[in-house]
């Protein structure tokens, strides 16, 4: 089985100062590893993923996620955030299997960005 | 990426009576899956539809209280059954992208039930 574990529920900080959202897996099988994003009444969209190969991925609106094996980490920055970053951002992993792949998805965390 | 619209948005109901979401795809797809996500926490997987088979439910919960339809490759359902205030949750539905490691979330229908 798998679990995934976002060790912060909010994250308040200032616009323009960099951001860490930590997340952790636990899983017996290889897995995939995403971000997903919530906006305020909006539906979830995919931010990130790791498949394979680099360890760093980049979104296009400056987010960066590294997985980590050794520490079954794969935590989401961003060097300088934006008022229109606020939002719910969700980890997620799915463990390979050759078929269709369920979401397990960690308890969120709510990131808050002030002026 | 897959676009998917969801009906209704939100709905206010009364326990005791039933309401369905609809979730329709603009391309075909072949696995849709609907969520829950009860106020403040994360998303969880409810069951897995599949065109033209039964849908195939996740541990907790069940057909009589959840039941889907999946008539075609563009179109899902979700019935929430003999509503209760616990049932007050925001239903996405998501379905396979082109890789099947993807999935791509609908807006949500967020159910008060009072």
């Amino acid at each position: 089985a798998q679990s995934v574990t976002q060790l912060d529920s909010q994250v308040p900080v200032f616009e323009e100062a960099p951001v860490e959202l930590r997340c952790n897996y636990s899983s017996s099988v290889s897995v995939y590893l995403f971000w997903y994003v919530q906006y305020p009444n909006q539906g979830l969209q995919l931010l990130l993923k790791y498949l394979s190969g680099s360890t760093l991925v980049k979104s296009i609106n400056g987010f960066e996620a590294e997985f980590n094996k050794s520490q079954t980490s794969f935590h989401l920055r961003k060097p300088s955030v934006h008022i229109s970053d606020t939002a719910e951002y969700f980890c997620a992993v799915t463990p390979f299997s050759g078929g269709y792949n369920k979401l397990i998805f960690g308890a969120g965390t709510r990131l808050a960005v002030h002026p | 990426s897959a676009v998917i619209s969801q009906k209704p948005s939100r709905d206010i109901c009364q326990r005791g009576t039933s309401l369905t979401i609809q979730c329709q795809v603009d391309s075909q797809v072949t696995m849709m899956f609907w969520y829950r996500q009860q106020p403040g926490q994360s998303l969880t997987l409810i069951a897995t539809a599949n065109q033209g088979s039964e849908a195939t439910y996740e541990s907790g919960f069940v057909i009589d209280k959840f039941p889907i339809s999946r008539p075609n490759l563009t179109f899902s359902t979700l019935t929430v059954s003999n509503m209760s205030p616990e049932d007050s949750s925001i239903y996405l539905c998501s379905v396979e992208g082109d890789r099947n490691y993807e999935q791509y979330f609908g807006p949500g229908t967020r159910l008060t039930v009072t």
